[in-house]
């Protein structure tokens, strides 16, 4: 979904479960795409990486499908814990630059 | 490694003041970026900096003066800022796009600034 106004997106979930955050993007020109992961006070983490050569790369437990069709992107995290907690964004990089656009984010809440 | 640093963590400052933010790596990234995050949004780009040249500049008030004294340090001059700059500062650093191929940007912490 998108945010509004100062609200973002949240996905909760428990423990255990399976977490599916999307993403849509705005380019066809984007050939690069990367989750990031941010938690409160810090600076955005890199998660996983995909090109638009490919449309599903597997992680440590987690994995990106990228639908090129459609623009639309999803983060998969398997036995999702508590440590998984905060606010996770998809990035596109547009093709040939080295400029990165950030989607709105959601928040990932993990409850016992 | 595989670390960005980023001083100070906080920054509070008057209208009239000048002070400056630092970011270094040492992962022999070429490309360097200064993005802006407020609360509850995704952050916004700035600047970018490619060999140690202004690549990308994105609009950005003149009050914000960005520079790249070597491939491992960047900094961000501010002067005469705004309440509405108060926001997380984030520096990043990645290797440059050649051709096809991008790279993941590394992030640093973020100094989050308040213009009182």
């Amino acid at each position: 979904g998108e945010s509004v106004g100062l609200h973002l997106p949240t996905l909760s979930v428990q423990e255990g479960d399976n977490s599916i955050i999307n993403c849509a993007y705005s380019n066809s020109a984007s050939d690069y795409f990367i989750w990031y992961k941010q938690e409160s006070g810090k600076g955005p983490q890199f998660i996983i990486d995909i090109r638009s050569n490919m449309d599903k790369r597997q992680g440590q437990r987690v994995t990106v499908l990228l639908n090129k069709t459609v623009k639309h992107l999803s983060l998969q995290i398997a036995a999702t814990q508590p440590g998984d907690s905060a606010v996770y964004f998809c990035a596109e990089n547009r093709y040939n630059t080295d400029k990165l656009i950030f989607g709105t984010g959601t928040r990932l809440q993990v409850f016992p | 490694d595989t670390e960005v640093t980023q001083t100070p963590k906080h920054l509070v400052m008057g209208m009239t003041n000048k002070k400056s933010l630092k970011c270094e790596q040492h992962m022999g990234h070429r490309a360097m970026y200064w993005y802006k995050q407020k609360a509850k949004k995704p952050p916004e780009l700035m600047f970018v900096y490619s060999y140690e040249k202004l690549s990308i500049n994105e609009s950005v008030p003149s009050r914000f003066s960005p520079e790249c004294p070597n491939s491992s340090l960047l900094n961000l001059h501010l002067h005469a800022l705004q309440p509405e700059d108060s926001a997380l500062y984030l520096c990043a650093s990645s290797h440059l796009t050649t051709g096809a191929l991008s790279y993941e940007q590394y992030f640093g912490p973020g100094t989050r600034l308040t213009v009182t």
